[in-house]
């Protein structure tokens, strides 16, 4: 089952726009983790936040972790139409095993010349 | 290339029909997982190794599935008597040993695809 929700769903946005995705978790976390999914390819991951972090960056993307609301938020700053994928958060929970991640729903970015 | 492999890429197949998929982890990692994702759905996790011992199983993975890793290293994940609903990508993913909690990247291969007709 999924871990949680992610919003929205889909965004459009066009080049040089920043995106932002929220990502909503329901239990206690180690982690949270982003990747990304090109159209029919496997994931990549993009950043990790551990449960005692407010935020973290890497290059363009910047994600912030409230654990008191459950939730996570990714932003990509400057988008380009390489951006365009699909972004999913996935979370570490304290009693999984090994280091299994239950993901979210995923947001379909679309990024416009 | 050093990376996750799963072999085949796609796979069309008639329902009733056994399939077999093979990965490949990264070499030096020992835990190795297997996640399903249908169509506009994230991954859903289905069962994950540690070395050959598979450690847990997820309940989206009934009698009809199987997976092993004999010695450690490469794994397949069997569907007998495929059904319409077992369409869907089915995901290899690797981890290195020694991560703790508070780490925890995983790292995919490209995926199998499976149509059941």
């Amino acid at each position: 089952s999924q871990q949680g929700e992610e919003d929205p769903q889909a965004l459009s946005i066009q080049e040089g726009e920043n995106a932002t995705m929220n990502c909503s978790y329901k239990t206690s976390i180690n982690n949270l983790q982003w990747y990304r999914q090109n159209s029919g390819r496997g994931l990549v991951h993009l950043i990790l936040i551990r449960s005692n972090e407010r935020e973290k960056h890497s290059g363009r993307l910047r994600v912030t972790l409230d654990t008191s609301k459950k939730s996570s938020s990714l932003l990509i700053t400057a988008s380009r139409a390489a951006d365009t994928a699909s972004y999913f958060c996935a979370t570490v929970v304290p009693t999984g095993g090994g280091n299994k991640l239950t993901f979210g729903t995923g947001t379909q970015l679309k990024v416009e010349l | 290339d050093t990376g996750v492999s799963q072999d085949p890429r796609h796979k069309i197949t008639k329902r009733g029909q056994n399939v077999t998929f093979r990965c490949d982890p990264i070499s030096e990692h020992n835990r190795l997982y297997w996640y399903r994702q249908t169509l506009g759905q994230g991954p859903e996790f289905l069962t994950y190794f540690q070395n050959e011992a598979q450690l847990e199983k997820s309940r989206l993975l009934s009698d009809r599935f199987s997976a092993e890793r004999p010695k450690g290293s490469f794994s397949t994940l069997e569907i007998q008597r495929t059904e319409q609903g077992d369409s869907a990508m089915y995901l290899c993913a690797s981890s290195p040993s020694g991560q703790t909690a508070n780490t925890g990247e995983l790292f995919f291969g490209e995926g199998s695809r499976l149509t059941v007709l």
